[in-house]
């Protein structure tokens, strides 16, 4: 059972580049999100999804898109990339109710240069 | 005011000595707590959950809850090294969304 699997691990990008994150669960979850860490001041949402085809912005969405086809899939799409975010990106899913709590991917460092 | 306050200083301890952590929310809705664990490049996974004021003990570590006074700690008895982590509180509200604490980086010092 792998969980949820990242892709890729570590990526460099030229600004002004789009690239695609990669999310995938095994678990059947309904919800997904995407997260991004930056040193010292934790995590915040970007999107999150509570189904295949519905999605919702977080807190910091400006600059990425998301989509949700399958349940299993929530890819993350930057376009124009900005030095602004550089950071680690985390995806992360639950089932519906609170009791669970979230299971996090090992996360993708990138960098924007 | 932020929904969770943690002071996200690094706390230091010799190998051995109990950890302390603590976090603050604001908003009484809440009703869910929860500990995650952060190794060096790799995601939070879930350390602790709760949903009710008092204490949880699970091995050497206990959660505490104080809903009267919005206050949540973890504490970690006899540290070891493997417990140098970060270390992230979590709370919510039934609705799915959870806020997310700064965190604090704990290094247990053999």
């Amino acid at each position: 059972n792998a969980g949820v699997t990242q892709t890729p691990k570590f990526r460099i990008l030229k600004i002004g580049q789009s690239m695609t994150l990669q999310c995938t669960q095994d678990m059947n979850h309904n919800y997904m999100y995407w997260y991004r860490q930056d040193p010292g001041m934790g995590l915040k949402l970007i999107y999150y999804s509570v189904g295949a085809g519905i999605t919702d912005k977080g807190e910091v969405p400006n600059g990425y898109n998301v989509s949700r086809s399958t349940t299993e899939d929530f890819p993350l799409r930057l376009e124009l990339a900005a030095p602004s975010q550089t950071s680690v990106y985390f995806c992360a899913s639950s089932y519906p109710g609170q009791n669970y709590g979230y299971t996090f991917g090992s996360g993708t460092r990138l960098t924007v240069v | 005011q932020k929904e969770v306050e943690q002071d996200p200083g690094p706390l230091s301890v010799p190998e051995g000595a109990i950890v302390s952590l603590n976090c603050t929310y604001s908003n009484s809705a809440f009703q869910y707590f929860m500990w995650y664990r952060q190794y060096s490049r790799k995601g939070p996974e879930l350390l602790m959950y709760t949903y009710s004021s008092g204490n949880k003990e699970d091995g050497r570590f206990t959660a505490q809850v104080d809903k009267s006074s919005k206050y949540i700690s973890l504490f970690i008895r006899d540290s070891q090294p493997s417990d140098s982590a970060t270390y992230l509180c979590a709370i919510g509200s039934g609705n799915n969304r959870l806020a997310f604490g700064k965190g604090n980086q704990v290094v247990v010092i053999p």
